[in-house]
């Protein structure tokens, strides 16, 4: 079945770029997203990205897809304490569910 | 347009109730999305219905769990006689067309006690 693993922590400096990094194993996946989780709260839609793509870019946030190595990143620039919060990659193949990662959790620091 | 509601946002349950969680999903969207949360974990996919219709239900526990999508109203999953191990956060997601951008409720927390 498809798998989607993430690192589980992730800790920077405000001001530093974070880079969250996601694997996963359907090759057949045509949309790869990222969600954004704060405590207590649902999820919210980062971005994604289309399976023929290699990278998008949306204003701090840039998603960089290597399909050969089924390979998912985040960066996000300038990172804000704002930014804390758990980081879920996920992937839909040919069905329309989403297989979601353990989820990274980005602590900021001053 | 309101985002996808669910109601309620947490719930309490004894051991052996039945648990009833609502999904209103975004307008104009026509598939709906059951996922469960356990603590400290992501996401697992339970269910995806389309009006009236169960398209996958490969996420679904065999026993206790339903789940439907009514011509008018909300989605429902529907767990029977809870457990402890049910405690979790339930999120709905709809989207307008199947395998598209799935936008996400706030979740029902259900803690069975």
């Amino acid at each position: 079945g498809e798998d989607v693993e993430q690192s589980l922590f992730l800790s920077v400096r405000e001001g530093d770029s974070s880079v969250i990094n996601c694997t996963y194993t359907d090759s057949s996946s045509t949309y790869l997203y990222w969600y954004k989780q704060e405590p207590g709260a649902g999820l919210q839609l980062l971005t994604y990205i289309f399976s023929n793509m290699d990278m998008k870019q949306d204003q701090r946030l840039t998603v960089l897809l290597n399909k050969k190595d089924k390979h998912l990143s985040l960066r996000i620039a300038d990172t804000q304490t704002g930014d804390s919060a758990i980081y879920f990659c996920a992937e839909s193949g040919t069905a329309s569910k989403l297989t979601f990662g353990t989820g990274t959790r980005l602590q900021v620091t001053l | 347009n309101a985002g996808v509601m669910q109601n309620p946002r947490h719930l309490v349950r004894r051991r052996g109730q039945e648990a009833r969680l609502r999904c209103s999903p975004m307008k104009g969207h026509s598939h709906v999305y059951w996922y469960r949360q356990l603590p400290e974990e992501g996401l697992k996919f339970m269910v995806y219905l389309q009006k009236e219709n169960i398209i996958d239900e490969s996420g679904m526990p065999k026993e206790r769990f339903s789940a439907e999508f009514p011509k008018e109203g909300p989605s429902i999953l529907r767990i029977q006689q809870v457990v402890r191990g049910d405690s979790a956060a339930y999120f709905c997601a709809s989207s307008p067309v199947a395998g598209t951008e799935a936008f996400f409720g706030q979740g029902t927390r259900l803690t069975v006690v």
